[in-house]
């Protein structure tokens, strides 16, 4: 069964700071996703990587396959960023393994 | 295209009753799985439906099962309700079971078993 570690588990930052969250696991997967969770619950896909970068916006993702480590970054960061980033792995056609969540907090 | 839906929203249920969840599936998604995630954890994969019949399955005991529609929509029953069940219950949509074009996710459903 493959373990994710997220870190930080909690991070407060200022308005403008430059965010990074990391996601590290332990066995291969078939692709890992950023994901974004509000406190009502639902669930919004930032991204889904299998090798490499992508950006979004303000939003960037890396992914290190040798090195079983990912992470997000967030530029310009804004108070409605606040939310809850969760790194899930897909191995294969089994549904996704989560991580537990990074609490970002952005103060204005 | 619409996103995917969960209903109801907010459910309380006694400790033994059974419960059904529903979610509809975003079009052109032919696959569901199901998440509980409990306060404070990560989701768990409950199960996952594709094609009617179930594909994969988490860590769950036979109380928890699901059924899937011809229209895709789908949903999950647990029976013999325990405290422990009280969470946020979440489905995803996806085309194929290797999702190679990504989830979309409900918004969940949150059972508090009393």
């Amino acid at each position: 069964k493959n373990e994710v570690e997220q870190s930080p588990q909690n991070l407060t930052a200022q308005e403008g700071e430059f965010i990074t969250i990391n996601c590290s696991y332990s066995v291969g997967i078939s692709a890992l996703h950023w994901l974004q969770q509000h406190p009502g619950g639902g669930i919004v896909s930032l991204f889904m990587l299998s090798s490499g970068k992508k950006k979004h916006g303000r939003l960037i993702a890396t992914i290190n396959i040798q090195e079983k480590h990912s992470s997000l970054h967030i530029t310009a960061s804004h108070p409605r960023d606040s939310a809850v980033y969760i790194c899930a792995l897909r191995e294969g056609a089994d549904g996704l393994t989560f991580g537990k969540g990074t609490h970002l907090i952005i103060q204005p | 295209e619409t996103g995917v839906t969960q209903s109801p929203t907010h459910l309380i249920k006694t400790r033994g009753q059974q419960v059904t969840l529903r979610c509809s599936s975003q079009s052109g998604h032919n696959t569901v799985s199901w998440y509980q995630q409990a306060l404070g954890q990560g989701p768990q994969f409950i199960f996952q439906y594709y094609r009617e019949e179930e594909n994969g399955r988490g860590n769950f005991p036979p109380r928890f099962s699901g059924l899937q529609f011809p229209n895709y929509s789908s949903e999950l029953n647990v029976n013999a309700l325990e405290l422990d069940d009280s969470a946020l219950y979440l489905c995803a949509s996806s085309f194929g079971t290797l999702a190679n074009y990504g989830y979309t996710f409900g918004s969940g459903t949150r059972l508090t078993v009393v």
